[in-house]
């Protein structure tokens, strides 16, 4: 799987806009994109999967460039019960390897205040 | 509740004793997976079965761990003669083929 980069922390206010930047340099044709919001003592929580351009769903936006290189998981007027850490995957999910595990690296904590 | 459940969701021990945890995936889900997450850091894989079949296994996986899946269904991970370092969340999760997996909340195991 893709290695990937995620900063390490972010603070928001409530009702901001947040956007969150993974890097994925290496990332393989058949891989996609996938992000998972984890809270304290909780199992992490699927948010958004994408393959290439922009995919939306009731919670978040995922934008992703042509190079496929990079993504960005967009959090629309944050509240305090999104303050949680983001984790940015990359693999190939839909594909019929053989290989299923998901490699998690640190994950970004966001941190929104009142 | 159809989600991903785990038994028990905390776990106090004294070294050296055994302990097992159980993960009951989604239904129809034919992969079931188990990570260990520790304070500050990512969910590490540990292994995974494709329905009864125990296809993977981390270097993490120590021979004190095993992991069982008799029925295709759910899932049992013993800690045989836990140690003070096996202190950590352990995570199932489930997938249906290689699609999107699905998190339980975890047992949270203490090694005293």
């Amino acid at each position: 799987l893709a290695k990937t980069t995620q900063p390490v922390s972010m603070d928001s206010y409530e009702g901001q806009e947040v956007n969150i930047t993974c890097s994925h340099n290496n990332i393989a044709t058949n891989d996609y994109i996938t992000w998972y919001q984890q809270f304290p003592s909780q199992g992490p929580r699927f948010i958004i999967q994408g393959y290439k351009t922009k995919v939306t769903n009731e919670v978040a936006s995922l934008f992703i460039p042509a190079d496929r290189k990079s993504s960005t998981l967009s959090l629309p007027r944050v509240s305090l019960s999104d303050t949680a850490v983001y984790y940015c995957l990359v693999g190939a999910f839909n594909y019929g390897g053989s290989q299923g595990n998901l490699i998690f690296g640190k994950g970004t904590k966001l941190s929104v205040k009142p | 509740d159809t989600g991903v459940s785990q038994d028990p969701r905390h776990k106090i021990t004294k070294r050296g004793q055994n302990v097992t945890f159980r993960c009951d995936p989604i239904s129809e889900h034919n992969r079931l997976y188990w990570y260990r997450q520790t304070l500050g850091q990512g969910p590490e894989f540990l292994t995974y079965f494709q329905n009864e079949a125990q296809l993977e296994k981390s270097r993490l996986l120590s021979n004190r761990f095993s992991a069982e899946r008799p029925k295709g269904s759910f899932s049992t991970l013993e800690i045989q003669r836990t140690e003070q370092g096996d202190s950590a969340m352990y995570l199932c999760a489930s997938s249906l083929g290689q699609g999107i997996q699905y998190f339980g909340p975890g047992t949270r195991l203490l090694v005293l």
